[in-house]
Formats: C-alpha cells, structure tokens, sequence
C-alpha cells in the first residue's frame, strides 16, 4: 500500500533557527512527491514538488526539501525559520493505485516559530 | 482568475438534514477533487473527477454524492447529514499531466466548515 508518513505532530523552532519537517513515503511507482503549507483558517497552498532530477528541490517563501531515494524520505528544509512561518505542513505522494490521478496526504506537522 | 472557489464558507446542519457544497475553478483543469479535513487525520478523499463526466469513490464516500455538473463545477452533497461529518471539506483541481511528462500539483480551495449538531 503506498502511504506518506510524518512522524511528528509539531516542531518547534526558534526564529532565525534552521527547520526541518519530516517525510518519509512508500510507493509502488516513482515517487512524486509534493509539501503543501496551510495558513489557519485558509486551503492548502503549493510549495515545492519532486518528479525527477536533482534531489534538492527548492520552493516558495525559501523552503527547500532533499529528496532520498535510500531513505525514502523527502524533508521538508529551511536555512532561517521565521515566526509567519508558523502553519501547518502536509507531506503528499502521487498514487499510482488506479487509472487516475490522486494524491495521498501526510497527516501534517504543526511548525511553530518562537520569537 | 479567482482559482478555487467554495460555497458556503460556514454551514451549521441538525441531524438528518441535506445540503450541497459547490465548488468551482477557472483554471480550466480536467481533474476535481473533494477532500475532508479532521484533527489528526490529515486529508482525506471523498470523490474525485478525473474528467468532465466521470465520478469515482475516494478513501470515504459513504454517506456523500457528487456532481461534476460541467468542467468548472463540482459540488459534494450530504443527502442526511450525520454528527460524523462534521468537518472541514476543500475541493481542489487540477490539470495532473504536464509538459514533458511532468506531474502538476493540484489547487485549493478556502474551505467549508460544517457542522451537524
């Protein structure tokens, strides 16, 4: 069964600190793999994805996340973490069950940046 | 270009009740999708639209329909709503196949928060 894991609930960081969520994934197929952020009260909005090439794959407001292949893993990085940075985070991989197009969620990781 | 966009943005129901969800997206995507949002649960899918006239069952359908009235539109229906459905519902689209064989992200909408006393 192809699954995305995140295993922890919340991160908390100081600002100005370097951040990292955490993703690791199973899949039957290449693995696509999408970070999703949502503000509160808001829909989920687009970071970053990896389909195929370089392992570092950079994305919007200064995320970054490291695909590996051996780990099954793709975390989600940012050098200075800021407190808007505060949301809540989703991990999402393609499934390659069925003939359409889906994607499988994490269950999310509440990032929160201390002043 | 609006994007997504979702109706109500808040809905409170009894037990028993019925009611529509509408969604909407001016991307010219093929592909629609409902999802539910619950504490510690992630998103879960309801239904999906691969393409204008076509419906299939997600992770949860029971006690939901949906209409993909043409290619801008899907709406999510409770025909009786329950206590357990009380969530968060987004719909997002999405055009999945990109140039060069590429895989597109899918976008979201702002939410409906239901509640079913």
């Amino acid at each position: 069964a192809q699954s995305v894991a995140q295993p922890e609930d919340q991160v908390n960081v100081a600002e100005g600190n370097p951040l990292t969520v955490k993703c690791t994934y199973s899949v039957s197929g290449n693995p696509y793999l999408f970070w999703y952020v949502q503000y509160p009260n808001r829909g989920l909005q687009f970071l970053l994805k990896y389909i195929t090439g370089d392992n570092l794959v950079k994305g919007s407001y200064g995320f970054e996340a490291e695909f590996n292949k051996s780990q099954t893993s793709f975390h989600l990085k940012k050098p200075s973490a800021l407190v808007s940075d505060s949301a809540l985070y989703f991990c999402a991989v393609r499934d390659w069950g069925g003939a359409t197009n889906k994607l499988i969620f994490g269950t999310g990781t509440l990032l929160a940046v201390q002043p | 270009n609006a994007g997504v966009t979702q109706t109500p943005k808040f809905q409170v129901l009894k037990t028993g009740q019925s009611m529509t969800l509408q969604c909407a997206q001016d991307m010219n995507h093929n592909s629609m999708y409902w999802y539910r949002q619950d504490p510690g649960m992630g998103l879960r899918l309801i239904y999906y639209s691969a393409s204008e006239g076509t419906t299939d069952k997600g992770e949860v359908p029971n006690g939901y329909n949906v209409s993909r009235l043409n290619k801008r539109e899907f709406s999510l229906r409770l025909e009786s709503a329950a206590p357990s459905q009380t969530s968060v519902y987004f719909c997002a689209s999405s055009d999945p196949s990109g140039s060069g064989g590429g895989y597109n992200e899918q976008f979201f909408g702002p939410g409906t928060r239901l509640t079913v006393l």
